[in-house]
């Protein structure tokens, strides 16, 4: 079955460090690969997306890129903000769904310190 | 523009008490989904629908049931709550095919004594 390893947490770092954040994946096929942010108090919100090898998905100063060869979907920003403290998941969705079936990682919890 | 709604955001049951978990969509979006998230665990997939009338099993089912009778409206119900369903819950709505976005609600926190 799908799979998704997340970089274990949590992860505390400066502002205006830059940030890594590892995913890797198992899937069957040629899955879409998502991440998701939750802030405190709040549901998840889609902060970006690849559908396909080599894709780059950005959003907000973050970015990933969908390495087929290494099966990998790394979250990177190269100067964090307080406001990026929260919980990031990686997660996938086969290809042929609506993502109404989405597997997640286990969340890595980012706080960011002044 | 409300997205999706859940209610309640917190509950305490009793082992063995029955509940339904709200959750509402207001921009017709054809898929729906709940997951439980668990620390250290994630989010996993309990049940979901791709259309009024239609429902499937995820992850995780045991001891929860859904309906679809409306594209609004997709409750999740505990029979007959246990420890292990403490969780927080989230519900997710997607428009369809074609690797649209998936919308969550804001969650439940489910504790049961």
């Amino acid at each position: 079955g799908n799979s998704v390893t997340q970089m274990e947490g949590p992860v505390t770092l400066s502002e205006e460090a830059f940030l890594t954040i590892n995913c890797t994946y198992t899937a069957t096929g040629y899955p879409s690969l998502f991440w998701y942010v939750q802030y405190p108090g709040e549901g998840l919100q889609l902060l970006l997306k690849a559908t396909k090898a080599d894709d780059k998905g950005s959003n907000k100063g973050f970015e990933a890129t969908y390495r087929k060869e290494t099966t990998s979907f790394h979250l990177e920003k190269g100067s964090v903000q307080v406001s990026d403290s929260a919980v990031y998941f990686c997660a996938l969705s086969d290809r042929g769904f609506g993502n109404e079936k989405l597997t997640f990682g286990t969340g890595t919890r980012l706080t960011i310190i002044p | 523009n409300a997205g999706v709604t859940q209610t309640p955001k917190f509950q305490v049951l009793k082992t063995g008490q029955s509940m339904t978990l709200q959750c509402a969509q207001d921009m017709n979006h054809e898929y729906m989904s709940w997951y439980r998230q668990d620390p250290g665990m994630g989010l996993r997939l309990i049940h979901y629908s791709v259309g009024a009338g239609i429902t499937d099993q995820g992850e995780v089912p045991n001891g929860y049931n859904v309906s679809r009778s409306t594209t609004e409206d997709f409750p999740l119900r505990l029979l007959s709550a246990a420890p292990s369903q403490t969780s927080v819950y989230f519900c997710a709505s997607t428009y369809g095919q074609g690797n649209t976005e998936a919308f969550f609600g804001q969650g439940t926190r489910l504790t049961v004594v």
